[in-house]
């Protein structure tokens, strides 16, 4: 049983330019949850979703973020107009239906220009 | 927000030591503690989840207790070895399918 992928595992951008960051679960995992890491500080929750519901957005800025789960696919969190203060790594975690245990993937670096 | 501390930042001992971490948090939010060991660009990994006051947990020569009550729990490591060396992290789960609520980690060096 694969871990949970994130891709990319870098990625590049200019200020202004969207950034698409994917997380596949671990298989059965139907909960997904991202946290975010700024440089010099903790994991910080971002989003709760389960496959085509987001149950708690509660730390996702309230602007240009936005993230989904669809039926069929990976979840997505994308970022539009990057700054540089969205460079972060950004972490990817999965539970199945009644566990509290999050398994983590390996994160994505972004990094602004 | 809750706010879960660890100490120390960052820990430097010599192989053969043992050592131990703290992690607190609010004793009026909880549901479960969990604990995990991260190594520099790879995922972090579940080393115990506890939800009892006065859990104890132990996998090989790391071991974890948990006081609910007080607020803490204690992350032990005997014998420590260069391949612990990684950033030890916790985090709080005040309610079941939610989110967590991370310390900044306390990075432990082992020297050979």
């Amino acid at each position: 049983n694969a871990g949970v992928m994130q891709n990319p595992r870098h990625l590049v951008r200019r200020r202004g330019q969207e950034a698409r960051l994917r997380c596949s679960p671990m298989k059965g995992h139907s909960h997904v949850y991202w946290y975010r890491q700024l440089p010099e500080e903790g994991l910080k929750f971002m989003v709760y979703l389960q496959k085509e519901n987001i149950i708690d957005e509660s730390g996702m800025p309230k602007e240009r973020f936005s993230a989904e789960f669809p039926k069929e696919g990976p979840s997505i969190l994308r970022i539009q107009q990057v700054v540089r203060g969205d460079s972060a790594a950004y972490f990817c975690a999965s539970s199945p239906i009644g566990s509290y245990e999050q398994y983590f993937g390996p994160g994505t670096r972004l990094t602004v220009t | 927000i809750l706010n879960v501390e660890q100490s120390p930042q960052s820990l430097h001992v010599q192989e053969g030591d043992s050592t131990n971490f703290t992690c607190s948090f609010p004793s009026s939010n909880f549901y479960a503690l969990h604990w995990y060991r991260w190594e520099t660009a790879k995922s972090p990994e579940a080393l115990f989840v506890m939800t009892l006051n006065g859990d104890e947990k132990k996998k090989g020569r790391i071991s974890a207790t948990l006081n609910t009550k007080e607020g803490y729990s204690y992350l032990y490591i005997k014998g420590s070895q260069p391949e612990d060396s990684a950033t030890y992290l916790c985090a709080l789960s005040p309610y079941n399918f939610n989110k967590f609520y991370f310390g900044s980690g306390t990075k432990l060096n082992v020297k050979p």
